[in-house]
């Protein structure tokens, strides 16, 4: 089957790095998205990978290995509005999105 | 863990037909569940929240008239498109509030909508 592992919960401090790992097994990959999303609130897009490496856009940066069937959201600089719930897609061979069940960050102070 | 579902994952219409999309909660019961649309590489769009024996709630913008939304039951909630025209194609992702969190959802596959 399809399936989309990402930890659950995460804690860091305001300020540090914070790495968050998707792993995906899934049938086909037509690329990797990276959504943030707050309690109430629609997701927002952060990322996209579909190739191998890393993508960096300000303070947010994502990597992919394909063969690995691997991808990470580094955050650095933490700041309090960081706090959401991170949610990993995969877009599968007939362009499905396969959703991880998103990873609850919480910084603290 | 929670599944969500949609049906179909795609369909081809011509315009001024009407299209009926289904999301569904496989093993849980989802009160509340969520209609998004999004465009490539771009953050999805609420489209209106769907309560389980009431009338959806549309976001500003969305013609609750063009989009209706019927949510008869606690595993399922339709969006049907009336009279689809070209600039309705889009990929439609519901998502269904979670058993026990109410902060967490949870997403269907999405269901690409092309209208000719």
């Amino acid at each position: 089957g399809q399936n989309i592992d990402q930890p659950t919960e995460m804690t860091a401090t305001e300020g540090a790095i914070v790495q968050i790992n998707c792993t995906y097994q899934t049938s086909g990959f037509n690329g990797l998205f990276w959504y943030q999303q707050h309690a109430g609130e629609a997701p927002t897009f952060l990322s996209y990978n579909v190739l191998d490496g890393l993508e960096e856009k300000g303070r947010f940066s994502s990597f992919l290995s394909r063969s690995k069937g691997y991808s990470y959201l580094l955050l650095k600089e933490l700041q309090m509005k960081d706090s959401a719930s991170y949610l990993c897609a995969v877009t599968d061979s007939n362009y499905q999105l396969i959703w991880g069940a998103g990873t609850k960050l919480i910084i603290k102070p | 863990g929670a599944v969500v579902s949609q049906h179909p994952s795609r369909v081809i219409c011509k315009s001024g037909t009407s299209v009926k999309i289904e999301c569904r909660s496989l093993d849980f019961q989802a009160t509340t569940m969520f209609w998004y649309r999004q465009f490539p590489k771009q953050s999805l769009m609420l489209m209106a929240t769907s309560n389980e024996g009431s009338k959806a709630t549309y976001e500003q913008g969305v013609e609750k008239d063009k989009f209706l939304i019927n949510h008869a039951s606690l595993t399922l909630s339709t969006l049907t498109v009336t009279s689809a025209h070209p600039e309705d194609s889009s990929f439609y992702i519901c998502s269904a509030r979670g058993p026990g969190d109410a902060d967490t959802q949870y997403f269907g596959p999405g269901t690409r909508l092309t209208v000719l």
